[in-house]
């Protein structure tokens, strides 16, 4: 069973621009979640959906956004690019059985210069 | 606001050595606690899993226990071996949605 997979791995953008990431979450499950990993900050909770509606948000600026489309496949964007926004993106995927165990990705480092 | 913790923050024993890593937290009405492994640039591994109900989960030379009424839950890992050499990290499951509160993480290094 193939687990949850994102890409790119690995990406470098510049000040402004802005990105895409992709998530495919473990088949079945339905409920997907993204996470940023910093440093400075470890990790924090980003988003979360569930059958294509966002069902929570972490305390993140309106740059950062995502969707979930039909098939459980995630996407996330993040506008205008700032040095800050460099950091470790990972997403999870959650069965929809009583336990709610998470499995990440291996997630995607974004550099920004 | 949920608020994870994790002591220490990093820990370097010899290997064969057992040891305990803490976790602590501060609202008690968990739905469940996952502890994860991290290798450096990888993603997140699941290691353990305590439903609220539950008071400890073991697999294999690792045990997790969780007592909620004190808000704590330890990893407690047997007989360490250099390939447990990475940072461990302790997440708490809320109820209303899929969304983990994460600990600081303890890097623990098992010296040969």
């Amino acid at each position: 069973k193939a687990g949850v997979t994102q890409t790119p791995r690995y990406l470098i953008k510049t000040r402004g621009q802005q990105v895409t990431l992709s998530c495919s979450p473990i088949s079945g499950h339905r409920s997907v979640s993204w996470y940023q990993q910093t440093p400075g900050q470890g990790l924090q909770f980003l988003f979360e959906y569930f059958s294509e509606t966002q069902r929570n948000k972490g305390n993140f600026p309106g740059r950062f956004s995502g969707r979930q489309f039909s098939n459980s496949r995630s996407e996330m964007n993040v506008s205008t690019l700032e040095l800050g926004d460099s950091a470790l993106y990972l997403c999870a995927s959650t069965s929809t059985g009583d336990i709610g165990e998470l499995f990440f990705g291996e997630g995607s480092r974004l550099t920004v210069l | 606001k949920q608020e994870v913790t994790q002591i220490p923050a990093a820990l370097s024993v010899p290997e064969g050595e057992n040891l305990v890593l803490n976790c602590s937290f501060t609202d008690s009405a968990i739905y469940n606690l996952q502890w994860f492994r991290q290798d450096p640039g990888k993603g997140l591994t699941s290691l353990l899993l305590i439903q609220s109900s539950q008071r400890e989960q073991t697999s294999g030379r690792l045990n997790a226990s969780l007592d909620k009424s004190s808000g704590r839950s330890t990893l407690y890992i047997a007989a360490s071996q250099p390939g447990d050499s990475a940072t461990y990290l302790c997440a708490v499951h809320d109820w209303g949605g899929n969304m983990l509160t994460f600990g600081g993480g303890t890097r623990l290094m098992v010296k040969p």
